[in-house]
């Protein structure tokens, strides 16, 4: 059985402040790597995806990953109150469907 | 360049009714994946359909639910006599090739919202 766990938190942090996210998955041959930001009655939007072991930055936000580890982060610098949201961290291998952790709410007070 | 819609938004169905949500996938994607979330609950994997094919059907209840992608018209998922526990946002995902590697992503619809009294 596949496994995507997150800690759901909710993640409290001030606003400019560095948020950082955690997932770590069970399957060791998971290939490909995605975070998807949720707003509460929404549908998930892709954030990053990841694919090699390292960092990968994209404006505020930096994906790093650890395939030795089973680890995936996100980091989120300078925190806006607008990057409130539950974060979903998501797994494959190539030809099957997205695994999705239960997500992390992150709460950015202003 | 449409992406991926789903209808009715929201259904309201009655216990024992049967509900059936549609979802057209982005132009020129041709794999199609159907997840549910339950109220404060992840997404849970249900069906993973290419055209007129199921290609993983693991996260689907054994009973009253399936899942058809013909060859045209939209992906239609099926929930038969309806119970309260069905109560859930399905979102559907598309994608243009299997391999979800550099470049390929999937990307959701907008959901569609079913409540069972």
């Amino acid at each position: 059985q596949k496994e995507v766990e997150q800690n759901s938190g909710p993640l409290s942090v001030p606003e400019g402040a560095i948020a950082s996210l955690n997932c770590t998955y069970s399957d060791r041959v998971s290939q490909s790597f995605f975070w998807y930001r949720q707003y509460s009655g929404k549908s998930p939007e892709l954030i990053m995806s990841i694919y090699s072991n390292g960092d990968k930055e994209d404006g505020r936000f930096t994906a790093q990953l650890n395939k030795a580890s089973q680890y995936v982060s996100l980091l989120i610098r300078d925190s806006q109150p607008s990057d409130s949201a539950t974060y979903l961290c998501a797994v494959n291998q190539a030809g099957t469907a997205l695994i999705f952790g239960k997500g992390t709410t992150l709460s950015v007070s202003s | 360049n449409a992406g991926v819609m789903q209808n009715p938004r929201h259904l309201v169905r009655r216990r024992g009714q049967e509900a059936r949500l549609r979802c057209s996938p982005m132009k020129g994607h041709s794999h199609v994946y159907w997840y549910r979330q339950l109220p404060e609950e992840g997404l849970k994997f249900m069906v993973y359909l290419q055209k007129e094919n199921i290609i993983d059907e693991s996260g689907m209840p054994k009973e009253r639910f399936s899942a058809e992608f013909p060859k045209e018209g939209p992906s239609i998922l099926r929930i038969q006599q309806v119970v309260r526990g069905d109560s859930a946002a399905y979102f559907c995902a598309s994608s243009p090739y299997a391999a979800l590697t550099s470049g390929n992503t999937i990307y959701f619809g907008e959901g569609s919202w079913l409540t069972v009294v």
